[in-house]
């Protein structure tokens, strides 16, 4: 069964680095999404990916965000400096059918 | 006022038991309802989803949207152990271009042996 993939599962970087991390969106899937989910607390919507381009982002999603497709199979989040607050654990999603959002097992970030 | 609603639990029942999981929201605008499962330090796992009110069943598992007063419900039949996880509800707008999830907290679900 098609899955989402994401890595790496665990990554721990120092405040003010810059971090990737990658998914890998089921293969013909077509809308792409970033999640996070900080420790307690709910899952929250960071941004939306459709058609080569961010089609939503969130308040959360800042300057400090991007996006990419480079290669028609990965989508990656960008983090160019990292704040002790943006520990926590990213989920990307994809969907064919907007009311099937799957979702990878994460990646958890830890900023210190 | 928050969006979506959801008691956080945690809920205990013993293996057997009827569950029932619910939540509110605040926009009606939301047309699509989902319900999935989270089992720790993993990433959420699509159980159903129904659109606009009614019900909706998938074996143990029965979801019901009532939009008159903005309430979804989850209903697990015959609960397991294998049931114990935190259950999120989600909710699609309708009209936009992009399908976000917006979630509600979750709830903890343990079913005792």
């Amino acid at each position: 069964e098609p899955e989402v993939t994401q890595t790496p599962s665990h990554q721990v970087t120092q405040m003010g680095q810059e971090v990737i991390l990658r998914c890998v969106p089921i293969s013909n899937h077509l809308y792409f999404y970033w999640y996070r989910q900080i420790l307690g607390q709910k899952v929250e919507f960071l941004v939306s990916f459709y058609n080569n381009e961010i089609s939503e982002k969130s308040e959360i999603f800042d300057d400090q965000f991007s996006v990419e497709r480079p290669d028609g199979s990965n989508f990656t989040l960008k983090i160019r400096s990292t704040k002790l607050e943006d520990s926590a654990m990213y989920f990307c999603a994809s969907t064919g059918d907007i009311r099937e959002q799957y979702f990878g097992p994460g990646t958890r970030l830890t900023v210190t | 006022q928050k969006e979506v609603e959801q008691d956080p639990g945690p809920l205990s029942v013993p293996e057997g038991a009827i569950v029932s999981l619910n939540c509110t929201y605040s926009n009606s605008a939301f047309q699509y309802f989902m319900w999935y499962r989270q089992y720790s330090r993993k990433g959420p796992e699509l159980l159903m989803y129904t659109y606009s009110s009614g019900n909706k069943e998938d074996g143990r598992f029965t979801a019901q949207v009532d939009k008159s007063s903005k309430y979804i419900s989850l209903f697990i039949r015959d609960s397991q152990p294998s049931d114990s996880a935190t259950y999120l509800c989600a909710m699609i707008m309708s009209g936009g271009s992009n399908y976000k999830l917006t979630f509600g907290k979750g709830t903890l679900l343990t079913v005792n042996p």
